[in-house]
């Protein structure tokens, strides 16, 4: 089965660009995160969806973040302008309705963002 | 919302038992506690959760104690691939997951 799919893998990008990460989660999982990883922060959550629905994004740092969630198998994370303290590896989990309770997320690989 | 503390780092013989700490002080009675782990440059893997029982399933024991202050993640024949790090968390909410700085487990052979 496949797991949860991000992309890309790797961005390498000039401040002040936009940059679009993406996350396909686990077919029938209808909670999704994303979180954000940084050596001096640790994994940070960003925000959650629950049924294509944002819950909670207090964690997201600033206006320059934002994240959608058309439909249920398509999330993405946008961050513009990109500053270089915006460096991480960001990642998606999602969860079925019943992970919910019992806290088990599958994560993606990751995307690792290098802002220069 | 309850907090997690857990030692930095561990060092743990090839074939040797791991024995992980946690302290969680300000538990409260429905708040379950979860471990997961983290490979070098992978997303962080599910490894168990409990409320107040020992679980144990393929990949680990867990141990809490009874007044629910403290737990100890158990991985019996620890191998090379099980050093990562280990995150002790405390659900706050329903959905809502946030990692602490963990514990680094190094096997060693």
């Amino acid at each position: 089965d496949a797991g949860v799919i991000q992309s890309p893998r790797h961005e390498v990008t000039e401040m002040g660009q936009e940059v679009t990460l993406r996350c396909k989660p686990i077919s029938g999982h209808n909670s999704l995160f994303w979180y954000r990883q940084t050596m001096m922060r640790g994994l940070e959550l960003l925000i959650y969806f629950n049924n294509n629905v944002p819950i909670d994004d207090s964690g997201m740092p600033e206006d320059r973040f934002s994240a959608k969630m058309p439909n249920a198998s398509f999330s993405t994370l946008k961050i513009q302008p990109s500053e270089p303290r915006d460096s991480a590896v960001y990642f998606c989990a999602s969860t079925p309705w019943e992970g919910l309770y019992t806290g088990e997320l599958f994560f993606g690989e990751g995307s690792r963002l290098t802002v220069l | 919302d309850a907090k997690t503390t857990q030692p930095t780092s561990m060092d743990c013989a090839e074939g040797r038992a791991a024995n992980l700490p946690c302290n969680h002080s300000t538990i409260s009675g429905n708040e379950y506690v979860y471990w997961y782990r983290q490979i070098h440059s992978q997303g962080p893997q599910y490894i168990i959760h409990g409320l107040k029982n020992n679980e144990t399933n393929e990949m680990a024991s867990l141990i809490i104690t009874e007044d629910r202050k403290s737990s100890t993640l158990i991985l019996p024949h620890a191998t090379l691939r099980d050093t990562a790090v280990y995150y002790c968390i405390v659900r706050v909410s329903d959905n809502d997951m946030r990692f602490g700085a963990g514990t680094r487990l190094t096997v060693k052979p």
